[in-house]
């Protein structure tokens, strides 16, 4: 195992385009995150589901954005009518069912413009 | 509001210093994670510590988590350029979900 794959890792669009991302967590590792981080902070939490189910999502996740787990397996970030205000490093995590470490991805830079 | 304090927010240091980076909060954690993450880059863990008190060393790397589980620092010894990077501290509550509450970092340059 790799690790936690994203695709792609750069994206440019233009304003009011919609853009997805993919993320491929560590095979064993049956929860998955979102996370974005903007220049100068650190990473903030966006989504969390176990398995296939979506536990968990922040109030920076505006109607503009939604997360899918369809089998579990891989997740898909999608964002409709990006603003340059999204524009930030997107990241997912994963985490395996007994204690054990959050490992991320080598993340996906969202540029607007 | 930031949960978690980290300081300095920028270090700059010539190789072989030594030097200690912090991480505070008013809020108890169950686990405290550092990670150092380099530009275009996702976080790469370097450690977790769940017991107050607990001391951890990696190499030339020692972080210590406090014993009310609401601060942590890192030392690191005789610096290298390699060492250079974003260090970040992340906690995380009681509960199944493990969410990560972040820092905003320390930014480290060692210089040769």
């Amino acid at each position: 195992d790799t690790g936690v794959s994203q695709d792609p890792r750069h994206k440019i669009t233009k304003r009011g385009q919609n853009v997805t991302f993919r993320c491929d967590p560590i095979s064993e590792h049956n929860r998955l995150y979102w996370y974005r981080q903007t220049l100068g902070q650190g990473p903030e939490f966006l989504t969390y589901f176990q398995n296939e189910a979506q536990l968990e999502k922040s109030r920076l996740l505006s109607d503009r954005f939604s997360a899918e787990r369809p089998k579990g397996s891989f997740s898909t970030l999608e964002i409709q009518r990006t603003e340059q205000g999204d524009s930030a490093m997107y990241l997912c995590a994963s985490r395996g069912d007994r204690a054990g470490d959050v490992l991320f991805g080598q993340g996906t830079r969202l540029t607007v413009v | 509001t930031q949960l978690l304090e980290q300081s300095p927010q920028f270090l700059s240091i010539q190789e072989g210093e030594n030097l200690t980076v912090y991480c505070n909060s008013s809020s108890v954690f169950s686990s405290l994670q550092w990670y150092r993450q380099e530009p275009g880059e996702g976080p790469v863990l370097l450690v977790t510590v769940v017991t107050g008190g607990e001391v951890k060393k990696l190499k030339r790397l020692t972080f210590q988590f406090g014993d009310a589980r609401k601060d942590s620092s890192l030392h690191i010894t005789a610096a290298q350029p390699g060492d250079t990077g974003l260090y970040l501290c992340a906690g995380a509550r009681g509960g199944s979900n493990y969410k990560l509450t972040f820092g905003k970092g320390t930014l480290l340059t060692v210089n040769p």
